[in-house]
């Protein structure tokens, strides 16, 4: 099946406690993302990635970081995080960058953080 | 910058009565007008692109409209397991790759 794979679905932590989220794809898709959704803000990007090795900011990148070591992979890193990082994360992918590809973006179910 | 709103917030329906979800934006050089549908507990399921004014596409009960200003997601005799949040975001020239999501509007359909 394909789909996006986040780990954990939920995740409770302490401030400064550094901490990763991992998320895999299985459709061997060149672009990945990573959003955060807030109540009353909606979805907003955080980091993208365009292929192996390619990274760029979204648009709510302070606090956290990123690698794309590998096609599949592309893991949520909070350094430090901090009771303003409790929130609840989405990776997504594409085939197409634009999300314009008849299949849209593929989501992930999400991982929900509290940091204490 | 873009901006994209949605109303109304919350809409309950009954089993069979149509109504009609708006989604009003602003953008830089629209690339594609996107919906999502969201189930409470899991990520946003794609629906629809639409990439230009006047373009229209349906799948099943659900029928997504473009004008220059806005888009309406049609819901047409709906019925309880359409009950969820749906998402409309833009892309829009200025945007890099980041879709610009509404806050949603989260529609209840009763038996």
């Amino acid at each position: 099946e394909a789909q996006v794979t986040q780990n954990p679905r939920y995740l409770i932590t302490v401030t400064g406690k550094k901490l990763t989220v991992t998320c895999s794809q299985n459709m061997n898709h060149e672009y990945m993302s990573w959003y955060r959704q807030d109540p009353g803000l909606g979805l907003r990007q955080i980091y993208y990635s365009m292929n192996v090795e390619v990274t760029d900011k979204g648009d709510v990148p302070e606090g956290y970081k990123v690698s794309r070591k590998e096609k599949r992979n592309f893991p949520l890193i909070l350094e430090s995080p901090s009771p303003n990082q409790t929130s609840l994360y989405f990776c997504a992918s594409s085939v197409d960058p634009s999300g314009s590809h008849l299949r849209g973006y593929t989501f992930g179910s999400g991982t929900r953080l509290t940091v204490v | 910058e873009d901006q994209v709103t949605q109303s109304p917030e919350a809409l309950r329906l009954q089993e069979g009565e149509s109504s009609s979800l708006n989604c009003s934006y602003t953008v830089s050089g629209l690339r594609g007008l996107f919906w999502y549908r969201q189930d409470p507990g899991k990520g946003p399921e794609f629906l629809f692109t639409l990439y230009s004014a006047g373009e229209e596409k349906e799948k099943e009960r659900l029928k997504a409209t473009l004008t220059k200003k806005e888009s309406f997601l049609h819901i047409t005799a709906p019925k309880p397991e359409d009950s969820a949040t749906y998402l409309c975001a833009v892309l829009g020239s200025n945007s890099g790759y980041a879709l610009n999501f509404g806050k949603g509007t989260s529609l209840l359909v009763t038996p």
